[in-house]
Parts: C-alpha cells; sequence; structure tokens
C-alpha cells in the first residue's frame, strides 16, 4: 500500500521567512493533493497537482511535483500568521481515494 | 465549502449505541467519502460511493457501514459503538470530471464514552 511521509513534522518560523514542506511518496504519485487545516476544523482544499515538473500558486504557496523522486513540495514566501495550521498532503490511490500523509504542524511567530 | 454539510457536528454517545452521522451534498456529486482523523494515524478512508446504492469498503471499514439511497446523501453507522470509534469523522465529494479537486466537510467529532 501507498504510504506518504512528510518533513518536518513541525515547523517554526519567524513571519516574513520563506518555509518549504515536503512530501514523499513510497510510489508514484498520480494525483497529489495539499490541504490545510486548522486545529478542531475542517480541511480547505490548496491545490492539486498530476504532472510531473507541474507546479501551481495560489497567492504566497507554491506547490511543485517532482515524479521522478515521487515527491512534492510546498514552499510559503513572506510567511504570514494566517499561513499557521496543519499541511496535509494526499495522493490519489485510484478512484480519488486518498491516502494522507501524518501532517505537518506549522507556527509562525511574529 | 462546496455545499457539504455533516451533521451531527458533535455527538456524545454510549458504547454498544447506534450512530448515524450524515452527509449531504447540494450539488449532485457522484463520489463521496469518510474519513476519520485520529492522532498518530492521520486520515484514513473508511468507505466510499461511487453513486447511487453503490459503495465499497476503504482501509479502515470494520465497525462501520454505510448506505447512499440518494445522490445527496451518505450515511456512515456504526452500528454498536466502541471506544475505538471515538475520531473526528471527515466527509468528502470529488468535484470536477478528472477529480481534480475534492472537497471536505467541516468534521464530525464523536466521543464514545
Amino acid at each position: 500500500s501507498q504510504e506518504l511521509e512528510q518533513s518536518p513534522q513541525s515547523l517554526i518560523v519567524q513571519e516574513g521567512k520563506n518555509l518549504t514542506i515536503n512530501c514523499t511518496s513510497s510510489k508514484t504519485l498520480y494525483g497529489l493533493y495539499w490541504y490545510k487545516q486548522k486545529y478542531g476544523e475542517g480541511l480547505i482544499f490548496l491545490m492539486m497537482l498530476q504532472k510531473g515538473g507541474e507546479e501551481k500558486s495560489h497567492e504566497k504557496i507554491t506547490a511543485k511535483l517532482d515524479e521522478k523522486k515521487q515527491q512534492s513540495s510546498l514552499h510559503i514566501t513572506a510567511s504570514q500568521p494566517s499561513h499557521a495550521g496543519i499541511y496535509l498532503c494526499g495522493a490519489d490511490g485510484g478512484a480519488q481515494k486518498l491516502v494522507f500523509g501524518q501532517g505537518t504542524r506549522l507556527t509562525i511567530n511574529p | 465549502d462546496a455545499g457539504i454539510t455533516q451533521s451531527p457536528r458533535h455527538k456524545v454517545t454510549e458504547t454498544g449505541t447506534p450512530v448515524t452521522l450524515r452527509c449531504h451534498q447540494t450539488e449532485n456529486h457522484r463520489y463521496m467519502y469518510w474519513y476519520r482523523q485520529d492522532p498518530g494515524h492521520g486520515l484514513r478512508l473508511i468507505h466510499y460511493s461511487y453513486g447511487v446504492k453503490d459503495t465499497d469498503k476503504g482501509e479502515v471499514s470494520d465497525g462501520y457501514s454505510v448506505s447512499r439511497s440518494k445522490t445527496e446523501d451518505f450515511l456512515l453507522t456504526l452500528e454498536s459503538a466502541t471506544s475505538s470509534q471515538t475520531s473526528v469523522y471527515f466527509c468528502a465529494i470529488t468535484v470536477g470530471l478528472q477529480g481534480n479537486t475534492i472537497y471536505f466537510g467541516e468534521g464530525s467529532w464523536l466521543t464514545v464514552v
């Protein structure tokens, strides 16, 4: 079965700094989803990547998919307090059934 | 939020009692899913549906059943709740022909005492 490993598990950065979160799969990635979750709330869809080399951006968040490395990265530029939360990656295991990583907890210090 | 409503949002129930969680969507999307989220395990798929009366098991389906008699409703039933089923339950739907977006509901917090 497919497994996703996210790194780091926890990240504390100062406001204004850039940061990167990685998601590595044990199998070939055919679709990779990124979500953000705040404690006690639901998952907010950020973006979905399908093709090797694909890169998408939304506001200050950019995600890339490296099929050869079976890896995706999420990069936040000039972090803000609103970026704090848990970031989850999910891989499409077929029929859009997602397998998730454990999540990366992001804290932004003012 | 893609028009997903989960109910109840919070529930405390006793061991051995049946519990049904409801996921309602307003836009006739075909694929619907139930996940549970637990510390140390992340999100795991319980059951999913690809149409009315078409359902299948996910990774952690034991102790759960589902039904989908209408496109808009996907019900998750715990026939006899156990403490191990204390969790946060999320419903999800696939939007778009190529499944480009999967939206999640707000979650249902279930405590089995």
